[in-house]
């Protein structure tokens, strides 16, 4: 069974902090890494992805990969109260075109 | 708009009746997938289409539950002789075949259905 792990959380952080969100895979198959992001009632929304070890940055996120570990992580610098959702990672497999999610981290921020 | 339609946005129905839904995939993806996501879970993939071919069905994807794709353009899911446990939001995603393009997925707002 290939899985993603996340916390279920919820994470709370004060408005202005760094939220951290973590994920770890089991299919040392897997290549490609993805958070998106959930609103309660919404669909998914792609906001990072990372292919290789190592940190991407995007703005006020940063993705971290480390395929030695198994571990991917996002961190959102200066939270707002608009990043309070359910942050789900996702993770691709060479050879499949299909993701295995996480169940996600339900991320609140407070003002 | 030129991201994913479905329709419908919600669909209430009777446990053993049909129903069908459809997605609109971005219009230069030649890549359609179906997930389906219940409370507290994440999306788990159903099935997926490479242009108007289904390459890949989940063992969720039970015989009551078919997809299409005629054209390569917009697919529809049908789920025939509905019941409770498919109260679900479906999700339509589509993507950009090639190296790890594949795998960057837009998804659509689902359709949520509730079976009585």
């Amino acid at each position: 069974q290939k899985e993603v792990e996340q916390n279920s959380g919820p994470l709370s952080v004060p408005e202005g902090a760094i939220a951290s969100l973590n994920c770890t895979y089991s299919d040392r198959g897997s290549q490609s890494f993805f958070w998106y992001r959930q609103y309660s009632g919404k669909s998914p929304e792609l906001i990072m992805f990372i292919y290789s070890n190592g940190d991407k940055e995007d703005g006020r996120f940063t993705a971290q990969l480390n395929k030695a570990s198994q571990y991917v992580s996002l961190l959102i610098r200066d939270s707002q109260p608009s990043d309070s959702a359910t942050y789900l990672c996702a993770a691709g497999r060479s050879g499949y075109s299909t993701l295995t999610f996480g169940k996600g981290t339900m991320l609140l921020v407070s003002p | 708009d030129t991201g994913v339609s479905q329709n419908p946005r919600h669909k209430i129905t009777k446990r053993g009746q049909n129903v069908t839904f459809r997605c609109d995939p971005i219009s230069e993806h030649n890549r359609l997938y179906w997930y389906r996501q219940t409370l507290g879970q994440g999306p788990e993939f159903l099935t997926y289409f490479q242009n108007e071919a289904q390459l890949e069905k989940s063992r969720l994807l039970s015989d009551r539950f078919s997809a299409e794709r005629p054209k390569g353009s917009f697919s529809t899911l049908e789920i025939q002789r509905t019941e409770q446990g498919d109260s679900a939001m479906y999700l339509c995603a589509s993507s950009l075949s090639g190296t790890m393009k594949d795998y960057e997925q837009y998804f659509g707002p689902g359709t949520r259905l509730t079976v009585t």
